[in-house]
């Protein structure tokens, strides 16, 4: 069966300081993949999502940058943090754009 | 563009009764699909049920049911018997199924259900 790990799970970080969450999908090839976040209280905002190796689009602009070295893997980045960009991230995955099932997500603290 | 409405903030119901979590959208495309995902407190987002713009059949899954009224363009989440543990936010979402944002998920701003014993 498919699984999807994010981790950490918490992370409190300094303005400026960098960060890398990372999301990995077990169980399936070629998925997409999506980065969202939801600020508290709020829906989900899409961030960026990935069909394939190296290629990704991004839905607004923003701090953050994405990567996906590896089929399977998801990276969300930034080279300095800003107070704007705490918030709950979280990762999912669907085949061919189908349901999305999300991972545990991360809360990010910026202070 | 593509929009979901979910217009009740917070709902409460008795365990064992039903509920009905209201959600309707807005969309120019013939081809579509409506979602609904619980979230608890831990923060997870559960997917629940799905619903393809042209299935004639409202969805279920177990307790979890999809009155889909395309007419009207709305997609109810009526949750039977409900237990405690239902007690979450409920986010409705619905794909765009045309474009660049192909499998890209829109979700509305959530009714946080509250089931009392």
């Amino acid at each position: 069966s498919q699984t999807i790990h994010q981790w950490p799970a918490t992370l409190v970080q300094p303005v400026g300081s960098p960060l890398s969450l990372e999301c990995t999908v077990e169980g399936t090839s070629n998925p997409n993949l999506y980065w969202y976040r939801q600020a508290a209280g709020r829906g989900l905002q899409l961030l960026f999502y990935s069909v394939g190796i190296g290629q990704i689009s991004s839905e607004v602009p923003q701090n953050l940058s994405a990567s996906r070295p590896q089929d399977r893997q998801f990276i969300l980045s930034s080279k300095k943090l800003l107070l704007s960009d705490s918030g709950f991230y979280l990762c999912a995955w669907s085949v061919l754009g189908n349901i999305q099932y999300f991972g545990a997500g991360t809360r990010l603290s910026v202070l | 563009a593509q929009k979901i409405t979910q217009t009740q903030p917070g709902m409460f119901v008795q365990e064992k009764e039903a509920v009905t979590l209201d959600c309707t959208y807005d969309t120019s495309d013939q081809s579509y699909g409506l979602f609904w995902y619980k979230q608890p407190s831990s923060g997870e987002m559960i997917f629940l049920i799905y619903q393809g713009s042209y299935d004639e059949q409202n969805a279920t899954e177990g307790r979890y049911s999809l009155n889909f009224q395309k007419a009207r363009k709305s997609a109810n989440l009526v949750i039977s018997a409900s237990q405690l543990g239902d007690s979450a936010m409920y986010f409705c979402a619905m794909r765009a199924d045309r474009g660049s944002t192909l499998g890209r998920l829109y979700f509305g701003r959530g009714t946080q259900l509250t089931v009392w014993p």
